[in-house]
């Protein structure tokens, strides 16, 4: 299906752990980002990509790593989860010019 | 830097009630873009509208309109006659004319229609 997929939808997971949220889509759009939604603080942008191999740090970047070796996917990973991290992250991508599409979020809990 | 505020952190109104939304932004560019999206308890953040920075016009669209005043700063968004199904968080965000055009998000606006 085209679109912007999310995956896992829910994750628990361990303080200290490792968790990587995946993030892909079907366009080929060349801009992509991840965002972070906390009460409070309406959504964060954590980072974002201008291409394959661009990446940038957004507004709250700290305890996050992502790549992007491919066009289409964009991963995020929290080297070693903490429960600050708890929260829903969205992925989105954007062509030139073109408006933003999100993806459906992943609802990460970390204990 | 820019930032959009939404003041309103939660607005309770009864059906067929008009409401509106606040949404007060900072930028300097000269160049940019608006947008409201709705997040309704699903989750899933749904498009509403986008406005870009040379365009004061008023729009409606059905039982939605936004009010654009760039003297005010403002992109205030009123729902007519409210109805059960706009319950929802509603979150105003702007857009620079940087290389990324990284999309700037206020805090959001929960409103809650009841019967």
């Amino acid at each position: 299906d085209a679109g912007i997929t999310q995956s896992p939808r829910y994750k628990i997971t361990e303080t200290g752990r490792q968790v990587t949220l995946m993030c892909h889509q079907t366009w080929s759009h060349s801009y992509m980002f991840w965002y972070r939604q906390d009460l409070g603080h309406g959504l964060r942008l954590i980072y974002y990509s201008a291409a394959a191999d661009i990446t940038d740090k957004g507004e709250v970047p700290d305890g996050y790593v992502v790549s992007r070796s491919k066009t289409e996917n964009f991963p995020l990973t929290l080297e070693s989860a903490t429960r600050s991290q708890t929260s829903v992250y969205f992925c989105a991508s954007r062509a030139t010019g073109g408006g933003y599409t999100f993806g459906s979020g992943t609802r990460l809990t970390v204990v | 830097a820019q930032k959009v505020t939404q003041a309103q952190t939660e607005i309770s109104v009864v059906e067929k009630e008009d409401v509106t939304l606040d949404c007060v932004y900072e930028t300097r560019d000269t160049t940019y873009y608006l947008f409201w999206y709705k997040q309704p308890p699903s989750g899933e953040l749904v498009f509403l509208i986008r406005r870009n920075s040379f365009d004061e016009q008023n729009e409606i669209s059905g039982r939605y309109s936004w009010n654009f005043q760039k003297s005010t700063s403002s992109f205030n968004f009123t729902i007519t006659a409210s109805q059960v199904v706009d319950s929802a968080v509603y979150f105003c965000a702007l857009k620079n004319t940087g290389t990324a055009s990284k999309l700037t998000f206020g805090t959001g606006t929960r409103l809650q229609v009841t019967l």
